[in-house]
């Protein structure tokens, strides 16, 4: 069945430091692949998104790849602050058809030492 | 512009209890879906609904049921409450399925069943 796998299940790391989390999904018809940031007690927050037709996409410290053939989609955070200390989930979903439900990972603990 | 709310915040239930959480999606969305995330897991989808219908549906029992308005906004039954059932309900709302649907989650419902 659909499924996505993420690793690592918890992160720590330097502030200033580079923390990469890494996906994998197995349905070949996904085309979407957002990132949420989740905070202690808080709604999933969207930080960046990608599509199947691009490889790379950035925003600030933050930036997103993938590799459809391999299926394989990662997150990096550069320059971590301890703000970004929360679970980020990735997921893999279809946009554009009839419906786009979402696929989530287990998610990454990230901890940023100060 | 409100984002995506969602109603009660908290709510305790026993078992063989009936429960209905609600939850009205982002100006100018149409599309809401329902996702169960189970403490330190990631959103499990359950259903999503557009144009007043179920358009898809996850690995949940017919005791999950649903309903869009033709406001938009949507409610999530819950009949024969288990245990098991307790979670974060968490309703996400999108612009039009043809278009980039990027989902934006409301800050959920959090169940406990007793």
């Amino acid at each position: 069945g659909e499924n996505v796998e993420q690793h690592p299940s918890t992160l720590s790391v330097q502030e200033g430091d580079s923390a990469v989390i890494k996906c994998t999904y197995s349905d070949s018809a996904s085309n979407y692949f957002p990132w949420y940031k989740q905070e202690l007690g808080k709604r999933p927050q969207l930080i960046i998104d990608i599509r199947s037709n691009v490889g790379e996409k950035k925003d600030q410290r933050i930036a997103v790849t993938l590799n459809k053939t391999a299926k394989h989609f990662s997150l990096h955070i550069t320059e971590t602050q301890p703000e970004d200390s929360a679970v980020y989930f990735c997921a893999a979903g279809t946009s554009g058809g009839a419906t786009n439900k979402l696929i989530f990972g287990t998610g990454t603990l990230l901890a940023v030492q100060p | 512009d409100a984002g995506v709310t969602q109603s009660p915040t908290h709510l305790i239930k026993t078992r063989g209890q009936q429960v209905t959480l609600r939850c009205s999606p982002k100006s100018g969305h149409d599309t809401v879906s329902w996702y169960q995330q189970a403490l330190g897991q990631g959103p499990q989808f359950i259903f999503q609904y557009y144009e007043e219908e179920e358009r898809q549906r996850g690995n949940f029992p017919d005791r999950f049921s649903g309903h869009q308005f033709p406001n938009y906004s949507s409610e999530l039954n819950v009949n024969a409450l288990l245990l098991g059932d307790s979670a974060l309900y968490l309703c996400a709302s999108s612009s039009p399925v043809w278009s980039r649907g990027t989902q934006y989650f409301g800050p959920g419902t959090r169940l406990l069943v007793l």
